[in-house]
C-alpha cells in the first residue's frame, strides 16, 4: 500500500516568502507528526495531530510556523516570512495511534536563499 | 523535557562483525524506545522498538536492550552487512510529553566489505 507522501520533495524559496509543505499520511492513521531535521542531526519535533486537532504544538519554533489538518487526513505545514535558518528537511510521519510504529515520508528539503 | 544522548556519532565495522550503539535518556518516566534507520535521501524507518516493561527484544540480527535503572538502552547488530550502512537514531517517548518521540543525534554506521 501507499506510504506517507510529502510534496514537494524539494523547495527553494527566497527569504521572506511564504511556503506550504504538504503531507498525505497512510490511510486510516489518526496520528500525524511533523519533524524538522537539520544536516547531521536527529529529527526535531514540531507538532503532533490526533485527528483534526493539534494535540501538541510545543515544538513550533515561533509564530511564523503553523500547521493544519482540517479533515483529519492531509496536513499542511505553513511557514511565513521564511528565513535562511528555516532551511532543513521537513519530515512528516503518521501512525495508527500514539506509541505505535510511526511511518515517515521521504521529507521535503526546504532551502531558503 | 526529555533529552536523549547517543554514541558513538560515527562507527565503522568490518562486514560480519557486530555493531553496538548506546543511548541514554533523562526522563525516568519514558516508556517507549524506538530505533530508526535512515538511508541517504530517505525518511527514517523503524527497525525495532522496546517498551519499558521489557528488558530485551530481538529480531533476527537486531537486538535492543533496556536498563531502566541506569536509563540507557542499546542497539546490537550482529553479522553486519554493507546494506546495514546508514544513520541510526534512538528515541524515547515520555508520557509527560504526550505521544511524540524525542530523537537522539544519530550514529552514522559504515560497514566495510
Amino acid at each position: 500500500g501507499a506510504g506517507v507522501s510529502q510534496t514537494p520533495s524539494n523547495k527553494v524559496t527566497e527569504k521572506g516568502k511564504y511556503v506550504e509543505l504538504r503531507c498525505d499520511p497512510i490511510s486510516g492513521h489518526t496520528a500525524l507528526y511533523w519533524y524538522r531535521q537539520s544536516l547531521g542531526q536527529g529529527p526535531e519535533f514540531l507538532i503532533y495531530f490526533q485527528g483534526t486537532g493539534a494535540a501538541d504544538d510545543s515544538g513550533l519554533p515561533n509564530d511564523r510556523f503553523f500547521a493544519v489538518r482540517p479533515e483529519g487526513s492531509v496536513s499542511t505545514l505553513k511557514i511565513q516570512r521564511t528565513e535562511r535558518g528555516d532551511s532543513a528537511v521537513y519530515l512528516c510521519a503518521s501512525s495508527l495511534a500514539g506509541h505505535t510504529e510511526a511511518f515517515f515520508g521521504q521529507g521535503t528539503r526546504l532551502t531558503v536563499v | 523535557g526529555e533529552n536523549v544522548e547517543q554514541h558513538p556519532s560515527t562507527l565503522s565495522v568490518q562486514e560480519g562483525d557486530s555493531a553496538v550503539i548506546k543511548c541514554t535518556y533523562s526522563d525516568s518516566a519514558s516508556n517507549y524506545f524506538p530505533w530508526y534507520k535512515q538511508e541517504l535521501g530517505k525518511g527514517p524507518q523503524l527497525i525495532i522498538d522496546i517498551r519499558s516493561n521489557v528488558g530485551e527484544k530481538k529480531d533476527q540480527r537486531i537486538a535492543v536492550t533496556l536498563n531502566k535503572t541506569a536509563k540507557h538502552f542499546s542497539l546490537h547488530i550482529t553479522e553486519t552487512q554493507p546494506e546495514d550502512s546508514a544513520v541510526y537514531f534512538c528515541a524515547a517517548s515520555p508520557p509527560s510529553e504526550g505521544d511524540k518521540v524525542i530523537f537522539g543525534p544519530g550514529t552514522s554506521l559504515s560497514v566495510i566489505p
